[in-house]
């Protein structure tokens, strides 16, 4: 059981690039989450996916699109990377009430 | 509107002394409340949480937290510090009704031998 699992874990792009980041969950959960952590910002929330086939906007959606691929799987697309968008990237999944976190992905836009 | 306070950047504790880290909250409806850590380069892991019931919620690794619907607070205690507390903690809340979750900034524990 890998729980939340997310890859790559370090990426480095030029302004413009695209990107797909990958999450998968393995806990047979409805709901799962994208958030950026920023120091002093907390985390804020990309995107989520309340149950396979529905996506909505969070707090910053702009500059991401998602795609909930199945209930597994809920992919974070950066079309045209911007320096504005160098975080830290986590996924989250949950089934009710706490979420449960994958490792993170490091996102440096030069 | 949902949103959580955290009123300390840092807090600074002397191992085997009590551990509070401070939390407000502002739901609309019934509030779902969550704190979490974060070590260092790791993803945020779960502690404890706030759904109904008794006030004084237990956690893991010794942590608890009591609910005060008066205040609108949930703060994070722990009776005996250890150095191995040192890490990033968010306290985060939902109202009842919604999927998503708001975070606080997060608060800088350490703990000193």
């Amino acid at each position: 059981n890998a729980g939340v699992t997310q890859t790559p874990k370090f990426q480095v792009l030029k302004t413009g690039q695209s990107m797909t980041l990958q999450c998968a969950q393995d806990m047979n959960h409805n709901s799962m989450y994208w958030y950026r952590q920023d120091p002093g910002m907390g985390l804020r929330l990309i995107y989520y996916s309340a149950s396979e086939g529905t996506t909505d906007k969070g707090e910053v959606p702009n500059g991401y699109n998602v795609s909930r691929l199945n209930k597994r799987e809920f992919s974070l697309r950066l079309e045209s990377a911007a320096p504005s968008q160098t975080s830290v990237y986590f996924c989250a999944s949950s089934d009710g009430a706490e979420q449960y976190f994958g490792p993170g992905t490091r996102l440096t836009v030069t | 509107a949902q949103s959580v306070a955290q009123p300390e950047d840092q807090v600074n504790v002397a191992e085997g002394n009590p551990l509070t880290v401070k939390c407000t909250y502002s739901v609309s409806g019934n509030p779902y409340l969550f704190w979490y850590v974060q070590y260092p380069n790791r993803g945020l892991q779960f502690l404890l949480k706030y759904i109904t019931g008794d006030n004084l919620v237990k956690g893991s690794y010794g942590f608890e937290a009591e609910f005060n619907k008066s205040q609108t607070s949930f703060h994070l205690k722990k009776p005996s510090a250890l150095v191995s507390d040192s890490a990033l903690y968010f306290c985060a809340v939902r109202d009842m009704g919604d999927y998503k979750l708001s975070f606080g900034a997060g608060t800088t524990v350490t703990v000193r031998a």
